[in-house]
């Protein structure tokens, strides 16, 4: 079963704007991953937070993570169009790692 | 360039006839996956193999089945027992403990 879960389902704004996307997740993880599809493609890792970081930057991206409330965000900042794709949070379900359970995504559009 | 090739990029079949989808990986990674995705949703794990001769059912296994004869090949075949085959196929690879995976760009398999 789907672990992960993201919310908002759907979030449409305007380019430069901040969009946040929001996971949670149900079990222990010792780390979490953002994934990002574009239409009719495969999934491109984004950012990597391991369960002792509370924060992390990667460009525009900001990735928090609060383990005591299972959950994680995603801050894309000064948004643009070519952001537009759909964006996953993934764990593991195990400490080895070998099994990585998506959530449902959260579609992003930015309009011009 | 180092990568994964999913082949073809579009399948069209016929009910009742098993088809095979084809993953390849220059990455020489250990593990590879097989994913399914529907339309609007988040994936589900089919099969996964950690090493070269091993592999594990996933959450969705029914009406499926794959080999890893080599490291570099992970293809998944779609039999007639899956009763609804028609979906978007995702292949990934990772390398070392919990580390991101790698994903193909997909196969849509049409079955009518």
């Amino acid at each position: 079963s789907q672990q992960g879960e993201e919310d908002p389902q759907a979030l449409s704004i305007q380019e430069g704007e901040n969009a946040t996307m929001n996971c949670s997740y149900k079990t222990s993880i010792n780390n979490l991953q953002w994934y990002r599809q574009n239409s009719g493609r495969g999934l491109v890792h984004l950012i990597l937070i391991r369960s002792n970081e509370r924060e992390k930057h990667s460009g525009r991206l900001r990735v928090t993570l609060d383990t005591s409330k299972k959950s994680s965000s995603l801050l894309i900042t000064a948004s643009r169009a070519a952001d537009t794709a759909s964006y996953f949070c993934a764990n593991p379900q195990e400490t080895s790692g070998s099994r990585l359970t998506f959530g449902e995504g959260t579609q992003l559009t930015v309009n011009p | 360039d180092g990568g994964i090739t999913q082949s073809p990029k579009y399948l069209f079949r016929k009910e009742g006839q098993n088809v095979t989808l084809s993953c390849e990986q220059n990455l020489n990674h250990d593990a590879m996956y097989w994913y399914r995705q529907d339309p609007g949703q988040g994936l589900r794990l089919i099969y996964y193999s950690q090493i070269v001769n091993d592999f594990q059912k996933g959450d969705i296994a029914e009406g499926y089945s794959v080999s890893r004869e080599k490291k570099e090949s992970f293809p998944l075949t779609v039999t007639s027992a899956q009763k609804n085959p028609t979906a978007f196929y995702l292949c990934a690879s990772k390398g070392q403990l919990n580390s991101p995976l790698h994903f193909g760009n997909g196969t849509r398999l049409t079955v009518t």
